[in-house]
């Protein structure tokens, strides 16, 4: 079966310090994989997918990057933080939209609280 | 641009009532479409998803909801609300790109 991983599950970082948080997945191959962030008000923000290795589509401007660098492998940086990354960040899984009746809801993690203090 | 909104931010029934949580779209073609729930504390769960073929959606925790094609619309409903239900109720839609809602927060009166 398919598990996700993503840690750490919580994390405090002085303003300016980098970030690294990891999503990895198991037991499925190419699968899309999601980076979001939900604050409370605004629901799910999108903030990268991935359809494949190196291939990052950013969805909203800010001071995070997302990297892709094996298959099942995605990973959310920040070079220096700002207090606004504050937030829940949730990595979540889909199979691949081949054949459109496959089985193609999102899976996730169990998030990240990252406060920047 | 791909949007989805959820009007409603706070909804309050009684229990036993029904309960109808509206979304409508923006995605060109007729996308993917799901609806999640999240309890306080817990992690997102998949309520049901629809496709193609039969508008109408029947999911878990006897929640259904209808796409309406015209009105770009997918709400979701339950003919009556158990106390259980209280929750915050998400709306996705997408392809390879999948966008959420803002969310409609449940409470359920006894």
């Amino acid at each position: 079966s398919q598990t996700i991983h993503q840690w750490p599950a919580t994390l405090v970082q002085p303003v300016g310090s980098p970030l690294s948080l990891e999503c990895t997945v198991e037991g499925t191959s190419n699968p899309n994989l999601y980076w979001y962030r939900q604050a409370a008000g605004r629901g799910l923000q999108l903030l990268f997918y991935s359809v494949g290795i190196g291939q990052i589509s950013s969805e909203v401007p800010q001071n995070l990057s997302a990297s892709r660098p094996q298959d099942r492998q995605f990973i959310l940086s920040s070079k220096k933080l700002l207090l606004s990354d504050s937030g829940f960040y949730l990595c979540a899984w889909r199979n691949r939209d081949r054949v459109r009746r496959s089985n193609t809801e999102a899976f996730f993690g169990q998030g990240t609280r990252l406060t920047v203090v | 641009a791909q949007s989805v909104t959820q009007p409603d931010i706070h909804i309050t029934v009684s229990e036993g009532a029904s309960l109808e949580l509206r979304c409508n779209y923006s995605y060109g073609a007729t996308p993917y479409l799901f609806w999640y729930v999240q309890s306080p504390g817990q992690g997102l769960q998949l309520l049901l998803k629809y496709f193609s073929g039969d508008t109408l959606v029947q999911g878990i925790k006897g929640f259904e909801a209808e796409f309406k094609r015209s009105q770009s619309s997918f709400n979701l409903r339950k003919p009556s609300v158990h106390w259980s239900d209280a929750a915050e109720y998400f709306c996705a839609v997408g392809y390879n790109k999948l966008i959420f809602g803002a969310g409609t927060r449940l409470a359920v009166h006894p």
